[in-house]
Formats: structure tokens, sequence, C-alpha cells
């Protein structure tokens, strides 16, 4: 059954600095994408960064990359030059199938992280 | 782009009334929107999937009687929450995806209802 895991309940990361968000995922489907949002503590969810099953390359977005490791089937994201705003929980979502919009998540606990200044 | 608004973003209401919660795609279509629920410091349960013009399809465990979703316009979506009661009580957030907009959902800010 398709799974998504992140096994980090709460992180820390000192300002300026990178922190990489675990997330590993399962399924049987080839064909699937890859989902990080942020939601910060006023409860909006903020979409982030998008890695699709046959990308060959990782996605980028600005401050955010997803280190994808199709083998291992992890999608870590990894945030560069933390800020203080970054300070949220962390959610990675898998959609299985190709792009489809009208096709539902599968999510994760969620990270919870905090920026140190 | 990609703005999905939802109203109310908070209510109180009593112990046995309905609450009309609506979340709106403002600059595209939304051809497909989603109702989660999320209790406090949890992850996101999906309730039901709707379909501009079709019925919802709700996840298993969901009442469907008791979650009225509409689904009317492609850019409005209605979740109700009929005679709610104090359990019902929770933070109820919706997405929307469609035509024209990168491949992923866009949520709303969430409305947190309590019931007295």
């Amino acid at each position: 059954a398709q799974k998504i895991t992140q096994t980090q309940p709460g992180m820390f990361v000192q300002e300026k600095e990178a922190v990489t968000l675990d997330c590993t995922y399962d399924t049987s489907d080839p064909s699937y994408g890859l989902f990080w949002y942020k939601q910060p503590s006023s409860g909006e969810m903020i979409f982030l960064i998008y890695q699709g099953s046959y990308d060959q390359q990782n996605a980028t977005e600005g401050r955010y990359s997803l280190n994808f490791q199709k083998a291992r089937k992890s999608a870590n994201l990894v945030i560069s030059a933390s800020q203080l705003g970054d300070s949220a929980m962390y959610f990675c979502a898998m959609r299985e199938g190709h792009a489809g919009n009208n096709r539902k998540l599968i999510w994760g606990l969620g990270t919870s992280l905090a920026v140190n200044p | 782009g990609a703005v999905v608004s939802q109203h109310p973003s908070w209510v109180i209401c009593k112990s046995g009334t309905s609450v009309k919660i609506e979340c709106r795609s403002l600059d595209f279509q939304a051809t497909t929107m989603f109702w989660y629920r999320q209790f406090p410091k949890q992850s996101l349960m999906l309730m039901a999937t709707s379909n501009e013009g079709s019925k919802a399809t709700y996840e298993q465990g969901v009442e469907k009687d008791k979650f009225l979703i509409n689904h009317a316009s492609l850019t409005l979506s209605t979740l109700t929450v009929t005679s709610a009661h104090p359990e019902d009580s929770s933070f109820y957030i919706c997405s929307a995806s469609g035509t024209g907009i990168v491949d992923t959902q866009y949520f709303g800010p969430g409305t947190r209802l309590t019931v007295l």
C-alpha cells in the first residue's frame, strides 16, 4: 500500500545553516509525484516543491531543493540558508499515477522545524 | 496565481446547528476540490474529493450525511457540517486543483470550527 514516512517529529537548525528533512515513500506504481508543503502556525498550507518520478533532475525552487533518490525511495527536502520564517511544520506527500490533478495525496505525519537565531 | 480562499476563517457555533464553509478558487478553474480535517499537531486527513458537477467521493469513515459537500461551479465548493457536535471541532482546510496551473493542489487558509 502507498505510504509516506517522515521519521523526524522535530528538527532544530541554526539560522543561515542548511537543513535536511527526511521523507521516504512506498508505492508499487512506477508513475508518481512527490510534494513538499509548509504549514506555519497560521495554518495555511504552502506548496514548496514537486518531483515527478520520471524527472531526471532533482527539483529546485529557490532555497528549496529535493534530494530524490529513486532506488532508496526517498525524497528529502533540503532548505539552504535557513531563515527564522522557515520555522513551521513540513509535510511530504505523494500522488500515485501520472499527472492528474484529481488524484488524492497521501500525507506524511510532518516534521516540525524550529530555526534558532 | 493559484489563489484559494476559504470563508469563514473561524466560526463558533452551538451544538446542533449547521455550519457552512466556502472554498473558492480566485484565479483558476478548480475542476477538483479536496476537503481535509486536521487535529492539532497532526497531519491532514482527507475527508472527500469533489469534482465539479459530480457527487463527492468520501473517504472511508467519513459520514456523508453529516459532512455535505457541494461543488456546483468551477470556482466554488462548500462543506456543510450538519447538526454539529463538540467532537466536530477541528481545523477544516480545502484545496483545489485544475486546468492551467502547476500540477499540484493549492490550499485555502483553513477554517477553525469550535462547537460549544
